[in-house]
């Protein structure tokens, strides 16, 4: 039940590019992304509402294949900043708890 | 400003003790979760409330305790049931979903680490 991100870790240098993919077994209504450092809250990126809509923010980006049950983050020209750990949480349809559902995280490292 | 605050930052506990862990908010949201987070490890949900005085179990639920009296507060109690509570303990809200589903996210409190001796 639990969205399964892949990779688990990343370690780029400054510039470069990643993606980052959120699985899920269930059909979606709502994918939402985070990025939290280290002893820190998560923060909020991005939330995706419908199939096939991607959405960006300064260099990082994000779609939904609703199809597919999966919604990528993409991330170009890395800074620094960027380190942490990214998170999607996800939202089934039909759901009325607002519940979301935390994939396991994965760890970005951007060196200099 | 509006956000969410939980108190205390650290928390240190001896076993067979319980302790109760803050989170408030002024976001006027009505829904509020409690979350733990292991090392390595995604988010967890203990429990959560989408109204006031009403509550329920997330997946980890045994050994917690939450009351919600007030829309604005949601503390959290990890009693001496819980075996294993050393862990960062996060809360956050968020406007409860319409009727199509989750379409508003949840902010999240700055987090509490306990710590148990």
């Amino acid at each position: 039940q639990q969205p399964v991100q892949s990779p688990q870790a990343v370690i780029l240098r400054e510039g470069e590019d990643a993606v980052i993919n959120c699985s899920s077994s269930k059909a979606l209504y709502s994918v939402h992304w985070y990025r939290q450092k280290h002893g820190e809250a998560p923060v909020f990126l991005m939330i995706l509402l419908k199939g096939g809509e991607q959405k960006g923010h300064d260099k990082i980006s994000a779609s939904f294949n609703e199809k597919k049950q999966q919604s990528s983050l993409y991330l170009t020209a890395s800074q620094l900043s960027y380190s942490g750990t990214y998170f999607c949480g996800t939202a089934s349809r039909s759901s009325n708890t607002g519940k979301l559902i935390f994939g396991q995280g994965t760890t970005l490292q951007v060196k200099p | 400003d509006g956000g969410i605050t939980q108190s205390p930052k650290y928390l240190f506990r001896k076993e067979g003790q319980n302790v109760t862990l803050s989170c408030e908010q002024n976001l006027n949201h009505d829904a509020m979760y409690w979350y733990r987070q292991d090392p390595g490890q995604g988010l967890r949900l203990i429990y959560y409330s989408q109204i006031v005085n009403d509550f329920q179990k997330g997946d980890i639920a045994e050994g917690y305790s939450v009351s919600r009296e007030k829309k604005e507060s949601f503390p959290l109690t990890v009693t001496s049931a819980q075996k294993n509570p050393t862990a960062f303990y996060l809360c956050a809200s968020s406007i409860p979903p319409g009727p199509s589903g989750v379409r508003d996210t949840q902010y999240f409190g700055p987090g509490t680490r306990l710590t148990v001796l």
